[in-house]
This record gives structure tokens, sequence and C-alpha cells, in this order.
């Protein structure tokens, strides 16, 4: 079974600071884990995705993640935080991707304070 | 726009009452997936088309929800005998092989 856990419901950060958004998962075989972002009252939009290759992969926004095998994580990052960024975050994870169904994660709120 | 899009954006419904969602998904993606979100949480899956076939149910979907997807194209997801527990967002993506879904706005049903 698939699992993924996203421990802090709420990341709080200055504006301008780097933020990180942490996210563990558990999965058979190789993982591919992505990140998506919530804004109010609207539908998940893609951030970026880990397939395989580089562990710091780049995404939309100047968001980046880095893949982390031996501690299975999957940890969303950006230099430099903006007010603009401020919304829920899911990491999700999938065994086959475009085959099996991604698991979402249950969301970290971030706010960027300016 | 070439995006997913999905209606209604919102049903309100009385208890008992059967309600039809509508998906279209981005034209060239051969794979649908529908799932469902409730507050506070993130999305759960409740199924999962192949073109027309529907190749995964979630154990979430009761005998109370179907879902379709003649030829392949849009698909529909209905609830009958709706329940308070049915209230939540209803999202549904599309996707090729290279596995990222691209999400509609969602459908939210309030069911008093």
């Amino acid at each position: 079974a698939q699992s993924v856990a996203q421990p802090e419901d709420q990341v709080n950060v200055a504006e301008g600071n780097p933020l990180t958004v942490k996210c563990t998962y558990s999965v058979s075989g190789n993982p591919y884990l992505f990140w998506y972002v919530q804004y109010p009252n609207r539908g998940l939009q893609f951030l970026l995705k880990y397939i395989t290759g580089d562990n710091l992969v780049k995404g939309s926004y100047g968001f980046e993640a880095e893949f982390n095998k031996s501690q299975t994580s999957f940890h969303l990052k950006k230099p430099s935080a903006l007010v603009s960024d401020s919304a829920l975050y899911f990491c999700a994870v999938s065994s086959i991707p475009g085959n099996t169904p991604l698991v979402f994660g249950k969301g970290t709120r971030l706010s960027v304070i300016a | 726009d070439t995006g997913v899009s999905q209606n209604p954006r919102h049903k309100i419904t009385k208890r008992g009452q059967n309600v039809t969602f509508r998906c279209d998904p981005i034209s060239e993606h051969n794979r649908l997936y529908w799932y469902r979100q409730t507050l506070g949480q993130g999305p759960e899956f409740l199924t999962y088309f192949q073109n027309e076939a529907q190749l995964e149910k979630s154990r979430l979907l009761s005998d109370r929800f179907s879902a379709e997807r003649p030829k392949g194209s849009f698909s529909t997801l209905e609830i009958q005998r709706t329940e308070q527990g049915d209230s939540a967002m209803y999202l549904c993506a599309s996707t090729t092989h290279t596995g990222e879904l691209f999400f509609g706005e969602g459908s939210r049903l309030t069911v008093l």
C-alpha cells in the first residue's frame, strides 16, 4: 500500500525567507512523487514531479523538491517565499504513474507573511 | 479553454435525492480519475478510467455511487439517495502516461 505523510498542518514563513514543506512516503517499489498546490475554492495545480534521475527537481513558480531515498522524503522548497505562495500544498505518491492512482497527503497550509 | 471542465460547480440537494456530476477531460488524455475531498483532507481516490473502461474502484465508492465514461470522452459520477456524509468536493482529473494529473475546478456537493 502507498501512503504519504505531511507532518505539518501549517507552515508560517516571512516573505523573502526560504520555505520548506515536508513530505515522507511509503510505497512498494520505486516511488513516483508529486507536489500540487490548491488555492481557495480551486482545483489542484501540478507543481513538480520526481520520476527518476536527479534528486533535485525544479518545478513551477520557483519551487523545487529534493528526493531522498534513504529518508523516504520529498520535501518542497523555495529559496525566497512570496505572499502569493500562501496556499494549501499536497504531496502525492504513485507506484506506476498514470496506471495507479495518486495517493495524497492531508496537505500543509503555507502562510507567507509580509 | 482546454483544461478539465466540471459541472455543476456547486450543487445543493436534499437528503435522499440523486445527483450527477459531469467531467470533460483534456481531449487527448485517455485516463480519467474521480477524487473526493473533504475539509481538511487531501483528495481521496474514488475511481479511474482508461478510455471507456473503468479499471479501478475504491472501497469508498459505495453501491450508491456509479461512474461512467461512454465512448472514452466525458465522464459522469452519479450519487443515488444522497446522505449528509456525501457532502464534499468532487474532483475530476485527467492524464496521459506521464502520470501528473490535471484537475478540474471541482464540483461542490452540499446535502441538507
